[in-house]
């Protein structure tokens, strides 16, 4: 079975610009979560959708959106990019069931560069 | 919400046994998940522990003790192959978010 993967896996964009990640789920997956990872933050929570609608979210300004497709495939979407947003964004799939454990497979993640 | 806390490094050598605590305030969730992550690769789930007590796999154990808001993860004959960084996580019984700490950096030493 294929693991998550992400696309693409680097970027450098600038101040101001706008950018598109994209994450495609493990096959028979229909949760996707976003997570940003920064040097002693460990993993933030962006948001998770669940069948084309978001069913979390997490504490990030509005300039972070996403969203999911009906193959499960999730595009997560920053705009108006700043400095402090260079980070590795990782995507994680699950069943997403109401489940205490829906283990999250994660992909490799996307190393994203604001200069 | 939910917050929790973990050492930032520990450094061990080859054969040794260490043990990251992670420590949380929350408001109700439904387990403590573990999850390894290498440089430069994604995390990946280690282990579960759903009801306080210990869980066995292979060389790693996890702990849960609700009463005390405490977990760890026991990392026994540690390998080269361990340095890693480790990271507990919740899911809160309200939002249902994961949340997960801040990870813990593992040297092991030959």
């Amino acid at each position: 079975k294929a693991g998550v993967t992400q696309t693409p896996r680097y970027l450098i964009k600038t101040r101001g610009q706008q950018v598109t990640l994209s994450c495609s789920p493990i096959s028979g997956h229909r949760s996707v979560s976003w997570y940003q990872q920064t040097p002693g933050q460990g993993l933030q929570f962006l948001f998770e959708y669940f069948s084309e609608t978001q069913r979390n979210k997490g504490n990030f300004p509005g300039r972070f959106s996403g969203r999911q497709f009906s193959n499960s495939r999730s595009e997560m979407n920053v705009s108006t990019l700043e400095l402090g947003d260079s980070a590795l964004y990782l995507c994680a799939s699950s069943l997403g069931g109401i489940d205490s454990t829906d283990t999250q497979y994660f992909g490799p993640g996307t190393r994203l560069t604001v200069l | 919400g939910q917050s929790l806390e973990q050492p930032s490094e520990v450094t061990a050598v080859e054969g040794a046994i260490v043990q990251i605590n992670c420590t949380y305030q929350t408001s109700g969730f439904y387990g403590l998940s573990w999850y390894q992550q290498h440089d430069g690769g994604a995390p990946t789930f280690l282990s579960y522990n759903g009801l306080d007590g210990l869980e066995e796999t292979g060389r790693f154990s996890s702990f849960l003790s609700r009463s005390d808001s405490y977990g760890y993860l026991l990392l026994q004959e540690l390998q080269m192959k361990d340095s890693a960084s480790y990271f507990c996580a919740v899911r809160g019984f309200n939002d249902y978010k994961l949340s997960f700490g801040a990870g813990t950096t593992v040297t092991v030493r030959a």
